[in-house]
């Protein structure tokens, strides 16, 4: 079983550049998740999705775009990409029905220089 | 700011003692739940405790939950030196299951052989 597979796993861009993190769960899952990961900051929500079609702000979204055209699929994307965006990034994924745990994908260093 | 806050930050025992890490929160809470990070790679669900239960066990780990107190503690008992890693508290506020998870900034634990 894949579970929750984030892509690529590592990436370097030049500030002002542009683009597109993949995350894909395959357990039919509802919710699903972006967060940053900074060193004593712990895990930061993005934005998050309760289901197809639908998006929402976390705790820190400016900067960053979301979409979930495909219930599988959770896309993160920074149109313009500043050194303030170095960070781990997470994509987690949990059911809707009842309280329920989330699983994660193994994450995306991303550095901006 | 983030809606969990751990304490202590660090955490260093010997093989065979017990760990106790505290998570405090904001708002009134549907859950919450315990995660495992082992360095560099993404967080493993320990256990989830509800807002209408005190206290719950698995294996060598304890979850305690005080709603009144807006805190949470997690003991480990009998720890290894396998145990080493950072745990996160993550909590879904509101009363209802709303998706939305938000993590505290963790405790790192290591534990000496």
């Amino acid at each position: 079983n894949a579970g929750v597979t984030q892509t690529p796993k590592f990436r370097v861009l030049k500030t002002g550049q542009s683009m597109t993190l993949l995350c894909a769960q395959d357990m039919n899952h509802e919710y699903m998740y972006w967060y940053r990961q900074d060193p004593g900051m712990g895990l930061r929500l993005i934005h998050y999705s309760v289901g197809e079609g639908t998006t929402a702000k976390g705790e820190v979204p400016d900067g960053y775009n979301v979409s979930r055209l495909k219930k599988q699929n959770f896309l993160l994307g920074l149109e313009s990409a500043a050194p303030s965006q170095t960070s781990v990034y997470f994509c987690a994924s949990s059911h809707r029905t009842g309280p329920s745990e989330a699983f994660f994908g193994q994450g995306t260093r991303l550095t901006v220089v | 700011s983030q809606q969990g806050e751990e304490d202590p930050q660090a955490l260093s025992i010997q093989e065979g003692e017990n760990a106790t890490m505290n998570c405090s929160y904001k708002t009134s809470i549907n859950n919450l739940q315990w995660y495992r990070q082992n360095s560099g790679r993404g967080l493993v669900h320990l256990i989830l405790i509800r807002s209408n239960e005190r206290e719950k066990h698995s294996g060598r780990l304890r979850v305690t939950l005080d709603t009144s107190k807006k805190s949470s503690s997690l003991l480990i008992t009998a720890s290894r030196a396998a145990d080493t890693a950072s745990y996160f508290c993550a909590t879904s506020p509101g009363s209802g299951n709303t998706g939305k998870l938000i993590f505290g900034q963790g405790t790192t634990l290591q534990v000496k052989p």
